[in-house]
């Protein structure tokens, strides 16, 4: 059970807007800790989408967008494209657990 | 430009010791933790810990507290993961990473993953 809460799964047609929540607690993200969203394609490394809750790196589409508010946060991803499927990730770090925490990962099908 | 290097998968016994490494370029080996990511076979991403690399100071999950040890060798921009007794359980991918933009701890750079499998 992951300290992190996401949904395991959610879908989309091309070109309509998904968003995926990630929920902690008052140890991690309602401590005020930063949100980090990451893509995951089988049998590759995860690539870093979105970091300090809504900072896009350089060549990250501006199709992805994160936002953060008390112990939650969501990543968004709008005009859908098939290239978007991949399992994804948040992270942050807990207080108690002294160290940093994945969620347990959404995988986004493209409908 | 910032690369993580991996060593080769690995097929183990149960009960065998084991070290994998994880090598830094393109910047200085001791400005940035490294930190070691466990993927077990369809399921997600697990903190495994980290170290520092200037002082070799650690900091593990605790769900992997003293079944692991995490190490480094600042001369030769080498960090490492070890298992003394290994478990049919630790059958996983491993990814080392870093994080290179500064007072932010998120994982920017990302080894290309090694692959362990232990079985009898």
């Amino acid at each position: 059970q992951s300290v992190l809460t996401q949904p395991p799964s959610v879908s989309g047609a091309p070109g309509q807007r998904v968003t995926i929540s990630c929920t902690g607690s008052s140890s991690n993200i309602g401590a005020g800790y930063d949100v980090h969203w990451y893509q995951h394609l089988p049998q590759t490394a995860p690539k870093l989408l979105i970091y300090t809750n809504n900072v896009r790196p350089s060549g990250v589409p501006d199709r992805f967008s994160g936002s953060k508010s008390g112990t939650s946060a969501s990543l968004a991803i709008t005009g859908l494209q098939a290239e978007d499927e991949a399992d994804y990730y948040c992270q942050s770090y807990d207080s108690s657990l002294s160290g940093s925490v994945f969620g347990g990962g959404t995988k986004v099908t493209v409908l | 430009e910032v690369q993580l290097v991996q060593s080769g998968a690995e097929v183990k016994k149960p009960g065998e010791s084991l070290r994998i490494s994880c090598k830094g370029s393109g910047y200085t080996f001791t400005s940035y933790w490294i930190t070691w990511v466990r993927q077990m076979p369809g399921k997600g991403l697990e903190w495994i810990g980290r170290i520092d690399p200037s002082d070799s100071y650690t900091n593990y999950s605790p769900s992997f507290q003293g079944h692991v040890t995490i190490s480094a060798d600042e001369s030769i921009s080498t960090a490492y993961l070890q298992w003394s007794s290994l478990k049919a359980s630790d059958t996983a991918m491993y990814f080392c990473a870093t994080h290179t933009l500064v007072g932010v701890s998120s994982f920017d750079y990302w080894g290309q993953g090694t692959l362990i499998t232990v079985s009898s």
